[in-house]
């Protein structure tokens, strides 16, 4: 079975000050992880995922999110917040077979 | 491309009342997901469906909610006689046909949010 921890239901950062959003996942099989970014009244959107190969991950917007196997963590960071980066942050976790499992969303609000 | 469309964005039921959420994938995928979102929680897997079969039911509450993806038109989640705990966010997600046994990425619509007075 798999599990997501976000650490931190809400973070406000300034406008240019590194975004660091934590996500810690539980799975019994060698996970596939992603970051899902969810707009108000939109869809989730993916940002970047990890299947296998290099662990630093590179996504949209200027997002990456490295995989630790040994901290069984993949933190998502940004270094230059925008405020268009304002939204809610899904981790999500999925094993061998098709169903995701997310953590409970990070908020993120960017002050001018 | 559309991308996965849902309908309607909102929902209001009564209690007892019934509600249907309806769910048409992105062009040229054929699996169908629906998970729920409760307050303040994450997003739950709740089915899986190809056309006309469920693949995958287990995240469904064993009564009064149902599932379908006809062969023509959108998928479709039914919930009877609701309750106020089904408030909640339902999103579709689809994928294209599975490439080897590996499962595609899931690309979501923007939910429809249930209200039940």
């Amino acid at each position: 079975a798999q599990s997501v921890t976000q650490l931190g239901s809400h973070v406000s950062v300034s406008e240019g000050a590194l975004v660091l959003l934590r996500c810690n996942y539980s799975s019994s099989v060698p996970p596939y992880l992603f970051w899902y970014v969810q707009y108000p009244n939109q869809g989730l959107q993916l940002l970047l995922k990890y299947t296998t190969g290099a662990t630093l991950v590179k996504g949209i917007n200027g997002f990456e999110a490295e995989f630790k196997k040994s901290e069984t963590s993949f933190h998502l960071t940004k270094p230059s917040a925008h405020m268009s980066d304002a939204a809610e942050y899904f981790c999500a976790v999925r094993g061998n077979d098709y169903k995701l499992s997310f953590g409970a969303g990070t908020t993120v609000t960017v002050r001018a | 491309n559309a991308g996965v469309m849902q309908n309607p964005r909102h929902l209001v039921r009564r209690r007892g009342q019934e509600a249907r959420l309806r769910c048409s994938p992105m062009k040229g995928h054929s699996h169908v997901y629906w998970y729920r979102q409760l307050p303040e929680e994450g997003l739950k897997f709740m089915v899986y469906l190809q056309k006309e079969n469920i693949i995958d039911e287990s995240g469904m509450p064993k009564e009064r909610f149902s599932a379908e993806f006809p062969k023509e038109g959108p998928s479709i989640l039914r919930i009877q006689q609701v309750v106020r705990g089904d408030s909640a966010a339902y999103f579709c997600a689809s994928s294209p046909i599975r490439l080897a046994g590996v499962t595609d990425t899931q690309y979501f619509g923007p939910g429809t949010r249930l209200t039940v007075l």
